[in-house]
């Protein structure tokens, strides 16, 4: 249980064009997703909270008009990248919570999706 | 959000047992302390979370003291498909609205395992 699974895992595209990717989680409902990005060698940087039926949430410096998310069922999430530029390149990793055993919540994370710009 | 510190990099040997230990001195009453593990190129993956005392599953244990102000993560027996980053993140998981707490990253502990 608890997989979270992304689609596409890579894209390459060019300057310009945007990009959805998709984040879905597969054997759970999940109200909440959360976006993040990670550059090459750095941590996780949370993006954005995603809310079904509601707008996203966005972290100070997160563009929304640049990154839209759009939470259409409690099992899909997507985030588009609109006029992308190679700085957008990065890998970009969603999450979603459920609870475990015990009443305790753990969020899972998608295997993520490599953005690659030209 | 409660902070993490956790050394940079570690190195160990194949076999031995390995404490990655995490500060996080100002955790709240309702923070959970969960730990992942992630290799390059891969999203991260649950390896065991923990609210007090100790915490076993198949992978990993989980220490907490009393004081809740850090934890350790001890591997047993390491081998060297355990080289990978470990994040150690602390979050509030009140019932009813726990799935809904973001997570903040810090920068991990890198893990090398040599044969």
């Amino acid at each position: 249980g608890a997989v979270v699974s992304q689609h596409p895992s890579w894209v390459i595209c060019k300057s310009g064009t945007s990009v959805k990717i998709e984040c879905r989680s597969l054997d759970f409902q999940a109200t909440t997703m959360f976006w993040y990005r990670q550059f090459p060698k750095q941590s996780l940087m949370l993006m954005a909270t995603s809310n079904e039926g509601s707008k996203a949430t966005y972290e100070q410096g997160v563009e929304k008009d640049k990154f839209l998310i759009n939470h259409a069922s409690l099992t899909l999430s997507t985030l588009t990248v609109t006029s992308a530029h190679p700085e957008d390149s990065s890998f970009y990793i969603c999450s979603a919570g459920m609870v475990r055993e015990a009443g305790q919540y753990a969020k899972y994370f998608g295997p993520g999706t490599r953005l690659t710009v030209l | 959000l409660a902070k993490t510190t956790q050394p940079i990099s570690m190195d160990s040997y194949e076999g031995q047992e390995v404490n990655i230990t995490c500060s996080h001195n100002n955790i709240a009453t309702n923070d959970y302390i969960t730990w992942y593990q992630q290799f390059p190129s891969q999203g991260p993956r649950f390896i065991i979370q923990g609210y007090k005392t100790k915490v076993t599953n198949e992978v990993a244990s989980l220490f907490i003291p009393a004081d809740r102000k850090s934890s350790t993560l001890s591997l047993p027996r390491v081998s060297l498909s355990d080289t990978a980053v470990y994040y150690c993140l602390v979050g509030g998981f009140a019932h009813g609205g726990g799935a809904t707490n973001k997570l903040i990253f810090g920068t991990g502990t890198l893990l090398a395992v040599q044969p």
